[in-house]
C-alpha cells in the first residue's frame, strides 16, 4: 500500500495569510494526487486533482504543485470560509489512501 | 446536476451486517462513464477509502476491508450499495458515497454522508 503523510496535522493562521500544506507519498505516484476540503456536517469538496488541476468553481487562491512523492497545497490569501480540514488522496493505485488530514484553524 | 444521497440504518449491532445505499439523481453513473465509491471517516480520524465500482461493473476494494465488504450497483435503479459484514465498534463512522467521472481521477461529487454507529 502507498501511505500518504500530511504535514502539519494542524495549523493556525489569520485571514489574508498564505498557507502551505504538504503531502508525501511513500512511493512514486506520478501526479495522481487530489486535494479535498472538508467541513463538519458537509460533504467533502474536491479542490484540485492530478496534483495541480483546479476543479471548476474552486477559487484561484487555491493551487497545487508537485509530482512523484511530494506535493503541496497552497492557499494564497486565506478567507474566512477556508478554515476547514484538508486531505490529500492518491489514486495511482488501490487502496486509494488519504492522508490523515490537516486542520486549519483561525489564529 | 448529478447528486448523491446515502441511506443507512443509523445503528447496527456488533457482528451484524451493515447495508448502505447511494441513490444517484440527475444523471446515471454508467451513462456518464463514472465510478461510484464509498469513503468513511471514523470519529477523530481521517478519510478512509473503502471501495469503488466502475461503469463496467469492475469492483475495487481496500485490502484492509475486502474480506468483509461488497460493493454493487443496480443500474436500473441508478444506485450503488455497500454491504459490510461482521461489524464492530471500529466501523462506527460517517459513510460517504462519491462519484468519479471518467475524465478525472478524483471524486468530484459527494453525498452528505450517513452516520453509522455500531453498538449493542
Amino acid at each position: 500500500d502507498i501511505q500518504m503523510t500530511q504535514s502539519p496535522s494542524s495549523l493556525s493562521a489569520s485571514v489574508g495569510d498564505r498557507v502551505t500544506i504538504t503531502c508525501r507519498a511513500s512511493r512514486n505516484i506520478n501526479i495522481y494526487l487530489n486535494w479535498y476540503q472538508h467541513k463538519s456536517g458537509q460533504a467533502p469538496k474536491l479542490l484540485i486533482y492530478n496534483a495541480f488541476t483546479l476543479q471548476p468553481g474552486v477559487p484561484g487562491r487555491f493551487s497545487g504543485s508537485g509530482s512523484g512523492t511530494e506535493f503541496t497545497l497552497t492557499i494564497s490569501r486565506l478567507q474566512p470560509e477556508d478554515f476547514a480540514t484538508y486531505s490529500c488522496q492518491q489514486t495511482y493505485n488501490t487502496p486509494e489512501n488519504f492522508g490523515q488530514g490537516t486542520r486549519l484553524d483561525i489564529k | 446536476q448529478l447528486q448523491l444521497q446515502e441511506s443507512g440504518p443509523g445503528l447496527v449491532k456488533p457482528s451484524e451486517t451493515l447495508a448502505l445505499t447511494c441513490t444517484v439523481s440527475g444523471a446515471s453513473l454508467n451513462g456518464t462513464y463514472s465510478t461510484g465509491g464509498w469513503v468513511r471517516q471514523s470519529p477523530g480520524k481521517g478519510l478512509e477509502w473503502i471501495a469503488n465500482i466502475d461503469y463496467i461493473g469492475h469492483m475495487y476494494y481496500n485490502p484492509s476491508l475486502q474480506s468483509r465488504v461488497t460493493i454493487s450497483a443496480d443500474t436500473s435503479k441508478n444506485l450503488f450499495s455497500l454491504t459490510m459484514h461482521s461489524v464492530t465498534a471500529a466501523d462506527t463512522a460517517m459513510y460517504y458515497c462519491a462519484r468519479r467521472p471518467f475524465s478525472i481521477g478524483a471524486f468530484d461529487i459527494w453525498g452528505r454522508g450517513t452516520m453509522v454507529t455500531v453498538s449493542s
